[in-house]
């Protein structure tokens, strides 16, 4: 186990909803990165999260936005969700951030399903 | 396009030999690579990652090997136990936190 949690496990919402996804990093860790995989596909990167600013970001249109608070937990937001929306999401942490690149530790992750 | 490639969607081999997932990746400036091991279920597990400074990397029954020439990276699972069952994802660092990953490699450990 890594250390890194995600809330919900799972989710089922509507097209249109808005969903909110939690993440709390492993102690120590201030760096979280959150990736979308779909069924049989490798993670796609979202965004990171270094000092509860955005650090770097995928392709991924505007409706999919994230915070970090001062505990460095993180929140994925995604708005008018569409069925293409259905995947894995997986938050990852890792420290330092910044400029240098640090083993990622993922999640169990949160399997979004939009109908 | 960046991309990082796996070479075979699917591994099979008998418990107890040894495994060999390869790897290739497209873009030579990358100086960080990490093997993640993805069971049913479940968030992907860090395995090993190597520098771009190094060739080769131990650990516990596995070794990364890189070969930057040919921009190519592999996994060596030596004694492959049933537990390795599972699908393998080679990352490359893709700058501002990003990690790049392949499509991925089934293996399958057959008792």
């Amino acid at each position: 186990e890594t250390g890194v949690t995600q809330s919900p496990t799972h989710l089922i919402k509507t097209r249109g909803q808005q969903v909110t996804l939690r993440c709390s990093s492993q102690s120590g860790h201030n760096t979280v990165s959150w990736y979308q995989q779909a069924l049989g596909q490798g993670p796609q990167f979202i965004f990171q999260y270094y000092r509860e600013e955005e650090n770097g970001r995928g392709n991924f249109p505007p409706r999919f936005s994230g915070l970090q608070f001062p505990n460095y937990s993180s929140e994925l937001n995604v708005n008018a969700l569409e069925l293409d929306d259905s995947a894995l999401y997986l938050c990852a942490s890792s420290s330092p951030g910044g400029q240098f690149q640090e083993t990622q530790y993922f999640g169990p992750g949160t399997r979004l399903l939009v109908l | 396009g960046e991309s990082v490639g796996l070479h075979l969607p699917t591994l099979s081999v008998q418990e107890g030999d040894n495994s060999i997932i390869n790897c290739a990746y497209s873009n030579s400036a990358s100086d960080y690579f990490i093997w993640y091991k993805q069971e049913s279920g479940k968030g992907p597990q860090f395995i090993i990652d190597i520098r771009s400074n190094m060739d080769k990397r131990q650990g516990q029954r596995v070794t990364v090997l890189l070969n930057k020439t040919v921009k190519h990276l592999s996994l060596q699972i030596a004694a492959t136990q049933p537990g390795d069952s599972a699908v393998y994802f080679c990352a490359e660092n893709g700058g501002t936190g990003k990690l790049i990953f392949g499509q991925g490699t089934t293996l399958q450990v057959k008792p």
